[in-house]
């Protein structure tokens, strides 16, 4: 079973502009959570979405907001972005009711200059 | 709201020794804990987690962690460490119905030769 990919892999924006992450979740898997990991901040919860209805929503600025579609792929878009929103994205999948098993992806390295 | 506090930011074994990481957490109900592995540039993989049950539990690459619920820990441990162990280690706890997995700063793993 394949499991969660996220694209594009590095990315590289200007301040300002407003960026797209995309993630596949594993075949079967409904939930779909995103994180921000940096090396100040660590790892932090940005938002959940089962079934294509974001369930709970972390302490960021409404700049960052995400979709589920109805194949459970799921996208997180940040407008407006600002340097400190340089950092590693992550994507999680899971099949249970939370706090099931994640799966998490490779990440989305993203770099704003 | 849970939160997850790992006291080592680095340790350093040397291979073929044993090995404890620890982790504190704080929630008010029964904690889902988790811990997970990250090695440079990738995301996490599960290494075990508690739900409930047997306080010793078993996970993958010879990994085992054990609840205490009166100290509020659920550390890490490995009889025997390897070269390829080398890599930042996150504890995490969860909550019921809910996949806000709180993540604690990581503990940097470096294993001598």
């Amino acid at each position: 079973k394949a499991g969660v990919t996220q694209t594009p892999r590095y990315l590289i924006k200007t301040r300002g502009q407003q960026v797209t992450l995309s993630c596949s979740p594993i075949s079967g898997h409904r939930s779909v959570s995103w994180y921000q990991q940096t090396p100040g901040q660590g790892l932090q919860f940005l938002f959940e979405y089962f079934s294509e209805t974001q369930r709970n929503k972390g302490n960021f600025p409404g700049r960052f907001s995400g979709r589920q579609f109805s194949n459970s792929r799921s996208e997180m878009n940040v407008s407006t972005l600002e340097l400190g929103d340089s950092a590693l994205y992550l994507c999680a999948s899971s099949f249970e009711q939370p706090p099931g098993e994640q799966y998490f992806g490779p990440g989305t390295r993203l770099t704003v200059t | 709201a849970q939160s997850v506090t790992q006291p080592d930011i680095h340790i350093t074994v040397s291979e073929g020794a044993s090995l404890e990481l620890r982790c504190n957490y704080s929630y008010g109900a029964t904690p889902y804990l988790f811990w997970y592995v990250q090695s440079p540039g990738q995301g996490l993989q599960l290494l075990l987690k508690y739900f409930s049950g047997d306080t010793l539990v078993q996970g993958i690459k010879g990994f085992e962690a054990e609840f205490k619920r009166s100290q509020s820990s659920f550390n890490l441990r490995k009889p025997s460490v390897h070269w390829s162990d080398a890599a930042e280690y996150f504890c995490a706890v969860g909550a019921y119905n809910n996949n806000d997995m709180r993540f604690g700063a990581g503990t940097r793993l470096t294993v001598k030769p």
